[in-house]
């Protein structure tokens, strides 16, 4: 199985400011061929279900707001919250799809005020 | 209203039986992929199983596989996970979730709340 680690384990920022989150994969989940990088990132907020965020590493999904972004490539990658907002407070997880069946989720990054 | 919608979870003893099922509605359901995820304070978000569109193809996690049956029923627009031999490891929460349409790829934009399934003595 494709480990994947994330830090911090959990964050304070102030409202206004950035949160910047990171996700490591144990082997690359970047294919060279097509130039894409398997990595999504998923927001819990309490009492829900995850929500996609962000998936190819970048993209965002429809309806998620532009202060929301990520980048990285192989085993490296980030999620950064631009002007954190009160509405961001949530469970932050990078998940892998590199490996099908068998995709893995990341332990998650709580990000508070 | 799309929406996933799950139930059947409670507390079962150690060894027992239990069987989830997730009704899905305001979407065409038999266009999706559709899996289950649990989720546990200690393992986090695990993979569970998933089932193609017309139920061909079928996977399990190592850690279920030979004990839990996933199936669906695409005129009742439903998803069913048939727990058995159930250990206490198997306590968590369930959720199922829609696989979306992003060529195929383990990406999944729509998730019931979830069911707790409780294993204990």
């Amino acid at each position: 199985d494709i480990v994947m680690t994330q830090s911090p384990d959990s964050l304070a920022v102030s409202l206004g400011e950035r949160a910047t989150i990171n996700c490591k994969s144990s082997q690359s989940v970047s294919y060279n061929s097509n130039n894409k990088n398997y990595l999504a990132w998923y927001q819990q907020k309490p009492g829900q279900p995850p929500k996609l965020l962000i998936y190819w590493a970048s993209i965002r999904e429809s309806g998620v707001p532009d202060r929301f972004s990520g980048s990285g490539s192989g085993t490296n990658f980030t999620l950064t919250i631009n002007s954190l907002q009160a509405e961001d407070v949530a469970v932050y997880y990078c998940q892998q799809y590199y490996s099908s069946p068998g995709f893995t989720f990341g332990p998650g990054t709580k990000v508070d005020i | 209203q799309v929406q996933l919608v799950e139930s059947g979870g409670g507390l079962v003893k150690p060894g027992g039986s239990l069987r989830l099922s997730c009704a899905a509605s305001g979407f065409t359901f038999s266009d999706h992929y559709m899996t289950w995820i649990r989720q546990t304070p200690g393992k986090g978000l695990e993979w569970v199983s998933y089932i193609s569109r017309s139920s061909t193809t079928i996977y399990y996690a190592d850690s279920v596989r030979g004990r839990f049956t996933i199936s669906r029923d695409n005129a009742k627009n439903s998803l069913y996970l048939q727990m058995n031999s159930l250990r206490v490891d198997d306590t968590a929460v369930y959720f199922c979730a829609r696989r979306g349409h992003y060529g195929g790829y383990d990406l999944f934009d729509l998730w019931g709340q979830g069911t707790l399934v409780t294993v204990s003595s």
